[in-house]
């Protein structure tokens, strides 16, 4: 199994660019997650999903789109990058029902010049 | 909203125990989790506790969660070079039916060669 992968692992884009962030996962895990991390602010939650086919906001969702038209996939946007949106995107996913613990991607860096 | 509070920062000498401290405020929490973060790297599952424990140990590593007080800690022990990491601890949430976890804003254990 490969895990969770993300691709790319690195971007850069200027203000205004849009891009979208894809998170796979090979587990059957039901439940998706996007994070974004910035220095001394721990991870915070974009959005998530908890089935084919839904998605939820979390804490920080202004500026972001998500999808999830397939199981295993989650897809993150950005319409329109502003500065701000400048940090590290890790995607997660746990199995679902009481299952708590969850499987992080290796990250993708986002640089918005 | 949730607030899991850790110090930023931590430093040891190798061979040494080291202790890192994690405040929680929702009671409710069901499982509370240890995840490592080596750098460029996205989070790693180390362990967790569910809430009606007091302690779990795990070869070099000890949980200890005083439930009362809100209040966890992960005991790494015999501490290597290796071990330099950053470490968040997380909470997770049951009312959110999603399966949520709130993190910290993460320790970086420095080893002292």
């Amino acid at each position: 199994n490969a895990g969770v992968t993300q691709t790319p692992k690195f971007r850069v884009l200027k203000t205004g660019q849009s891009m979208t962030l894809l998170c796979a996962q090979d587990m059957n895990h039901e439940y998706m997650y996007w994070y974004r991390q910035d220095p001394g602010m721990g991870l915070r939650l974009i959005h998530y999903s908890v089935g084919e086919g839904t998605t939820a906001k979390g804490e920080v969702p202004d500026g972001y789109n998500v999808s999830r038209l397939k199981k295993q996939n989650f897809l993150l946007g950005l319409e329109s990058a502003a500065p701000s949106q400048t940090s590290v995107y890790f995607c997660a996913s746990t199995p679902g029902a009481n299952r708590y613990e969850q499987y992080f991607g290796p990250g993708t860096r986002l640089t918005v010049t | 909203g949730e607030d899991v509070e850790q110090s930023l920062f931590l430093s040891v000498r190798e061979g040494d125990s080291s202790v890192i401290n994690c405040t929680y405020t929702d009671s409710s929490s069901t499982y509370l989790y240890w995840y490592k973060q080596e750098p460029g790297a996205g989070l790693q599952l180390l362990t967790y506790i569910f809430s009606n424990m007091d302690m779990k140990q795990d070869q070099r590593l000890t949980v200890l969660l005083n439930k009362k007080d809100k209040h966890l800690s992960l005991r790494i022990a015999d501490t290597q070079t290796g071990d330099s990491a950053i470490y968040f601890c997380a909470e997770s949430i049951s009312w959110t039916g999603a399966n949520n976890l709130f993190f910290g804003t993460g320790t970086r254990l420095t080893v002292i060669p």
